[in-house]
C-alpha cells in the first residue's frame, strides 16, 4: 500500500524558514518523480514544486522560485521543501503526492497534509 | 485566483447524476488531453479519479467519467451515493518546456 506521511509544519513568523519532509513507503521511491501541492485557507489546490526520479531535475511554480527548494533523499525514501523568506500568502496546508510513471504528469497518491502557517 | 474556474458548489440527490464544469484556456485546458480529476473528503488524503480526461484509475467506480470540448472539461457523477460528497478538483497540464499545472477552484457537491 502506498503510503505518503508528511511533517514538520507549524507556527513560523514572517520571513522566517521551515522544512517539511514527506517519509514514502510501499512502492520503489527512486523510480517516481515526487510533488509538493498546496491549499491555503478557502482557497484551491496549488502545484509547488516537483523533483525528478533521481533528483536531477527541479520545478517550482513562479511565487516561490529562489525562495523554496525541494529535494530528495532516495535511501530515506523521503522528499524535502526547504522554505525560506515566508509570508503570509504561503500559510497553507502542503501535501506531499507521488506523480504517475506514465506521464509524470498526474499525482497518483497524496498524503494527508501538513499545515504551515506564517504569522507574527 | 484559481486558472481554471469550476462551479463553487453541485447537488444531486442520491442515484441522480450531476456533472461538474471546469473551464480553462487555451494555453491548458484545450491545448493538452492532461485534463484530471481529484475527490478530496476534507482531513483525507485526496485522490485521482480520472486522467487523460476521461480514463479512470484502477478502483474507481465507473461511476466517474470525464469529458472534454475545447476549453472546457466536465467531470459527470452518475448514480450518486453518499459517499460522493466530497470537494472535487480539475487539473491540467500548462507547461510547455517548463512543468507547470493548473488546478481549478474546486467544487463542494453535496449529495441530497
Amino acid at each position: 500500500e502506498v503510503q505518503l506521511a508528511e511533517s514538520g509544519g507549524g507556527l513560523v513568523q514572517p520571513g522566517g524558514s521551515l522544512r517539511l519532509s514527506c517519509a514514502a513507503s510501499g512502492f520503489t521511491f527512486n523510480t517516481y518523480w515526487m510533488t509538493w501541492v498546496r491549499q491555503a485557507p478557502g482557497k484551491g489546490l496549488e502545484w509547488v514544486a516537483n523533483i525528478k526520479e533521481d533528483g536531477s531535475r527541479t520545478f517550482y511554480v513562479d511565487s516561490v522560485k529562489g525562495r523554496f527548494t525541494i529535494s530528495r533523499d532516495n535511501g530515506k525514501n523521503s522528499v524535502y521543501l526547504q522554505m525560506n523568506s515566508l509570508t503570509a500568502e504561503d500559510t497553507a496546508l502542503y501535501f506531499c503526492a507521488r506523480h504517475d510513471v506514465d506521464t509524470a504528469i498526474y499525482f497518483e497518491y497524496w498524503g494527508q497534509g501538513t499545515l504551515v502557517t506564517v504569522s507574527s | 485566483q484559481s486558472a481554471l474556474t469550476q462551479p463553487p458548489s453541485a447537488s444531486g440527490s442520491l442515484g441522480q447524476s450531476v456533472t461538474i464544469s471546469c473551464t480553462g484556456s487555451s494555453s491548458d485546458v484545450g491545448a493538452y488531453d492532461y485534463v484530471s480529476w481529484y475527490q478530496h473528503h476534507r482531513g483525507k488524503a485526496p485522490k485521482l479519479i480520472i486522467f487523460d480526461v476521461y480514463k479512470r484509475p484502477s478502483g474507481v467506480p465507473a461511476r466517474f467519467s470525464g469529458s472534454k470540448s475545447g476549453n472546457t472539461a466536465s467531470l459527470t457523477v452518475s448514480g450518486l451515493q453518499a459517499e460522493d460528497e466530497a470537494v472535487y478538483y480539475c487539473s491540467s497540464y500548462a507547461g510547455g518546456y517548463d512543468f507547470d499545472v493548473a488546478f481549478g477552484g474546486g467544487t463542494t457537491l453535496t449529495v441530497l
